[in-house]
């Protein structure tokens, strides 16, 4: 079955660091560009970061740029989303997708929760 | 930056009825790069169609996408009970791979 599972949120201050982890399996992994894509708390989905298949481009919202890194271990089949200088809009539930054709969505992870709060 | 802009906010309809959902982009979107996603609530997204109107796979026939250009459409005929959800359109043409802010259909 093929599937992603994100791991490694939690809570963390304002202005700390945590980072997201998504394990893919049943796939090959490094055929497929991957995004991260977050969703706040009863709000939409927002496109937060994207890599290509040996991770030579990325891409990242202009609302994290700067502050977040996008980053794959092909070898280990694993996504990961270095997030810095959390604010508190940071606060969502971040989703890993696989990229088919032309950057289709999908398979998408179950989410991981990252609360931002003093 | 393209910008995706879905109507109406709330679609309220009974089972059994037909819904129609829209999404217009701001910028012709190159070669109908434009995908649908459904939502639960406290579930991911679920692919529904991609390039504006193919099915993805497992996905009933009672849904389909049209459109072209800067204006689409999500249509789900005969709604079932377990249709009732959020739906999302998404542009995957170039970055910002943007989404549209959603639908919500709801049971009348």
């Amino acid at each position: 079955e093929e599937q992603l599972v994100e791991s490694g949120g939690g809570l963390v201050q304002p202005g700390g660091s945590l980072r997201l982890s998504c394990a893919a399996s049943g796939f090959t992994f490094n055929w497929f560009a991957m995004h991260w894509v977050r969703q706040a708390p009863g709000k939409g989905l927002e496109s937060v970061a994207v890599i290509t298949t040996n991770g030579g481009s990325t891409y990242y919202a202009s609302s994290v740029r700067g502050r977040f890194n996008i980053s794959r271990d092909n070898s280990k089949n694993t996504l990961y989303l270095q997030m810095g200088s959390l604010k508190a809009e940071d606060m969502a539930v971040y989703y890993c997708a696989r990229a088919a054709n032309h950057h289709i969505l999908d398979i998408w992870g179950q989410g991981t929760m990252v609360t931002v709060s003093s | 930056e393209l910008v995706l802009t879905q109507s109406p906010g709330t679609l309220s309809l009974s089972p059994g009825e037909r819904a129609t959902l829209s999404c217009r982009a701001s910028l012709s979107i190159a070669s109908n790069f434009l995908a649908w996603f459904q939502q639960k609530p406290g579930q991911a997204p679920r692919l529904l169609i991609s390039a504006a109107s193919s099915r993805a796979t497992g996905i009933p026939d009672r849904f389909s996408g049209s459109g072209s250009g800067t204006d689409f459409t999500l249509t789900i005929n005969r709604l079932e009970p377990e249709d009732f959800a959020v739906y999302y359109c998404q542009q995957y043409g170039y970055s910002p791979y943007a989404f549209g802010q959603g639908t919500k259909l709801e049971i009348k």
